[in-house]
C-alpha cells in the first residue's frame, strides 16, 4: 500500500516553544491529509483536514491558532503547535487518502509522532 | 448520529485458537466499514475493508470480517491466531455525512496468550 512518512517520531521541548510535525506521502499525490491526536488508550480523534493549496478545516473544539496546519504541496502537510503546554502532550497522527475524494479508499497512517512537553 | 461500538476493551486468545473482534456501527446510508491495527507507539495500518459484494471479507495477514446488515455488525475474524497479532485494533465507518471524516471506535485491545 502507499506509504506515508511522518517525522520526527518522537519529540521534547520546553514548554512555551512550538513544534513542528510533518507528514509527508511518498509515492502518492494526497490532496487532503488528516490529522489526529491520541491520547493513552483512547481511540483517535480527528482535529483537522488539511487540504493542498487551501486552509485547513478544523473539528469542532480544536483551536486552529494553536495547532497550524499548512498543506503547501500534494505530498507535504506540517502542524506546528504553537507555545506548546504539558496538556498538548500527546500522541499526533497523520493520515492521507491516495487519489481524489473517493469516500470508498482507505486512509495510510504515518507512524506517529510522540510529542512531550516539559 | 453516527457511530462505532467496540463492546471489548480486551481479548484474550490462546495462541492457535479463532479469534473475534467484535464491532457493531449505526450509519444512515450504506456503511463503508474498515479495520485498522496499531502497534505501540506506531501508526495504524490498514487491515481491510467493505464497501458492497460478498458480506466475507479477506483481509491482510489472514484477518477477514462479516459484513452483518441485519445485526449492523462486522466483526473482525482470524482462523489461527499468533502471537503478533497481540495489538490494538480498530474498527471504522466513514461518515456519510460527510465524505471526508472516518470514525474510529475506541479500540479492542488483542492478547494472544502463548
Amino acid at each position: 500500500g502507499a506509504v506515508v512518512s511522518q517525522h520526527p517520531s518522537w519529540v521534547i521541548c520546553k514548554s512555551g516553544t512550538s513544534v513542528k510535525i510533518e507528514c509527508r506521502s511518498l509515492d502518492f499525490q494526497a490532496t487532503t491529509m488528516f490529522w489526529y491526536r491520541q491520547f493513552p488508550k483512547q481511540s483517535l480523534m480527528l482535529m483537522a483536514t488539511s487540504n493542498e493549496g487551501s486552509k485547513a478545516t478544523y473539528e469542532q473544539g480544536v483551536e486552529k491558532d494553536k495547532f497550524l496546519i499548512n498543506h503547501a504541496s500534494l505530498t507535504l502537510s506540517t502542524l506546528t503547535v504553537t507555545s506548546a503546554h504539558p496538556e498538548d502532550s500527546s500522541f499526533y497522527i497523520c493520515s492521507a487518502r491516495e487519489g481524489g475524494r473517493a469516500r470508498s479508499r482507505e486512509l495510510f497512517f504515518g507512524e506517529g509522532s510522540r510529542l512531550t512537553v516539559l | 448520529a453516527q457511530s462505532v461500538a467496540q463492546p471489548e476493551d480486551q481479548v484474550n486468545v490462546a495462541e492457535g485458537n479463532p479469534l473475534t473482534v467484535k464491532c457493531t456501527y449505526s450509519v444512515s446510508g450504506n456503511p463503508y466499514l474498515f479495520w485498522y491495527v496499531q502497534y505501540p507507539n506506531r501508526g495504524l495500518q490498514f487491515l481491510l475493508k467493505y464497501i458492497t459484494g460478498d458480506n466475507l471479507v479477506k483481509g491482510s495477514y489472514g484477518f477477514e470480517a462479516e459484513f452483518n446488515k441485519s445485526q449492523t455488525s462486522f466483526h473482525l475474524k482470524k482462523p489461527s491466531a499468533l502471537v503478533s497479532d497481540s495489538a490494538l485494533y480498530f474498527c471504522a465507518v466513514r461518515d456519510t455525512n460527510r465524505d471526508d471524516k472516518i470514525i474510529f471506535g475506541k479500540g479492542t485491545r488483542l492478547h494472544i496468550l502463548p
